[in-house]
């Protein structure tokens, strides 16, 4: 267990809906990460926030947000979904955001979208 | 623009035997940071072993050795003693010094453990 939380665990859904994807980093942990693991793409980079900011963005889509709170747990946030989106959610955290901390993952969100 | 190169899409190995998982780099930053990560069936993200760029010596953790030629930029999983619980995808990733920390991910190898 990497003390990183994700919910929903599966979602399955239509196209055009919006999702929402929850991630609770290890205690402690300042720096969030979102990744997309597709067949077709690999493991892809999204997002980072660091402390409730954002600081670095990926290949991230412009139907696709996120924030970071107060409290340090995340969200991802999909819209006008597309069947190319059917993907597994990966949520990382680490320590603090510089080179050598490794980052520990969530167990996923696996989406599926009809 | 940094790159992670896994050529090994798929292997197999006997219980009990050692094996080593390819990976190659390629990045212009003098600092950086390489990972292996397993991802059993299951689909989690196990985080397995850490090398700096800087670091001489060879990582090792339990049965997990990262083989580090940083003129080959090679950063290679050697797993001794294989047991059928390692049978899983395993990734190769780096991180490098810059605006982002983000991981940047290799293919994957499918290692397939025999008894």
């Amino acid at each position: 267990d990497s003390g990183v939380t994700q919910t929903p665990k599966h979602l399955i859904t239509a196209t055009g809906q919006r999702v929402t994807l929850r991630c609770s980093p290890r205690s402690g942990d300042l720096s969030v990460y979102w990744y997309q693991q597709s067949l077709d793409q690999g493991l892809q980079f999204l997002i980072q926030y660091y402390n409730g900011e954002e600081r670095a963005k990926g290949n991230i889509l412009e139907r696709f947000s996120a924030q970071q709170f107060p409290d340090l747990h995340s969200e991802l946030n999909l819209s006008s979904l597309e069947l190319g989106d059917s993907a597994l959610y990966f949520c990382a955290s680490s320590s603090q955001a510089d080179l050598y901390n490794e980052q520990f993952f969530g167990p996923g969100t696996r989406l599926t979208v009809l | 623009a940094q790159k992670i190169t896994q050529t090994q899409p798929g292997m197999f190995v006997q219980e009990k035997e050692a094996v080593t998982l390819d990976c190659t780099y390629d990045t212009s930053d003098q600092s950086y940071g390489l990972f292996w990560y397993k991802q059993p069936s299951s689909g989690e993200m196990i985080f397995l072993i850490y090398q700096g760029s800087y670091d001489e010596q060879n990582a090792t953790e339990g049965r997990y050795s990262l083989n580090f030629q940083k003129a080959r930029k090679s950063a290679n999983l050697v797993i001794s003693a294989s047991q059928l619980g390692d049978s899983a995808m395993y990734f190769c990733a780096m991180k490098g010094r810059g605006a982002t920390n983000k991981l940047i991910f290799g293919t994957g190898t499918l290692l397939a453990v025999q008894p």
